[in-house]
């Protein structure tokens, strides 16, 4: 089974700033990553599917970059309504499996 | 108004069974793949099951293979999960999703969730 590392379990940043995660697959798995906010007692929401492309009606300050093993979710100026808990996920298709990452807790 | 709505969870006794369920509506049911995805209290996410557009293909987490059976009713707009031999650690919030028909993977659509709490 593919392993996803996703760093650091926690971060604590300032408004306005550059705001960066990572997620780690323990094998090459392509462009095959998503990336998920959630707030507290809420479903997740989808932000950035396929690793670098922005779902419809997602503000433009959030982006992803990455393939194979290494990937990269940003926040380029924090706001005060991105304070929740972000999730990697990656999923094959051959066989159908999906896994997420430990999720990382954005505090002001 | 695109959304999904689940029903079914509550308190349940270690060993027993339970059957959530899904209703979609304002999109295509039946062009998607719908998955079950699972939080436990204080916890990360987990995936739970995937059903194929038509019902024909059904996959589950290692966790809940054998316990747990995902089924569709694409002509009533529905998904559930039936939990049978549950376990403490089957406490959680269930979510029912979708990954979208034009795309491979991601879940775009969530329901709101529903706890189901396994208990003696």
């Amino acid at each position: 089974d593919i392993q996803m590392t996703q760093s650091p379990s926690s971060l604590s940043a300032s408004l306005g700033d550059r705001v960066t995660i990572s997620c780690q697959a323990s094998q090459d798995i392509k462009h095959f990553l998503n990336w998920y906010q959630q707030k507290p007692g809420k479903a997740p929401k989808l932000l950035i599917y396929d690793a670098s492309n922005l779902e419809t009606g997602v503000p433009s300050r959030f982006s992803g970059s990455g393939s194979g093993t290494d990937f990269t979710f940003t926040i380029s100026s924090l706001q005060p309504e991105d304070i929740a808990t972000y999730y990697c996920e990656h999923y094959n298709n051959l066989p159908p499996g999906y896994s997420f990452g430990q999720g990382t807790k954005l505090e002001i | 108004q695109v959304q999904l709505v689940e029903s079914g969870g509550g308190v349940v006794q270690p060993g027993r069974s339970l059957r959530l369920s899904c209703a979609a509506s304002g999109f295509a049911f039946d062009t998607c793949p719908m998955h079950w995805v699972r939080q436990a209290p204080g916890k990360g996410l987990e995936w739970v099951a995937v059903i194929s557009y038509d019902g024909g293909a059904k996959y589950y987490a290692d966790s809940v293979r054998g316990r747990f059976t995902i089924s569709r009713d694409n002509s009533k707009n529905t998904l559930d999960l039936q939990m049978s031999s549950l376990r403490p650690d089957d406490t959680a919030v269930y979510y029912c999703t979708r990954t979208p028909a034009r795309r491979r993977g991601g879940f775009d659509l969530w329901g709101q969730g529903i706890l189901v709490t396994v208990s003696s």
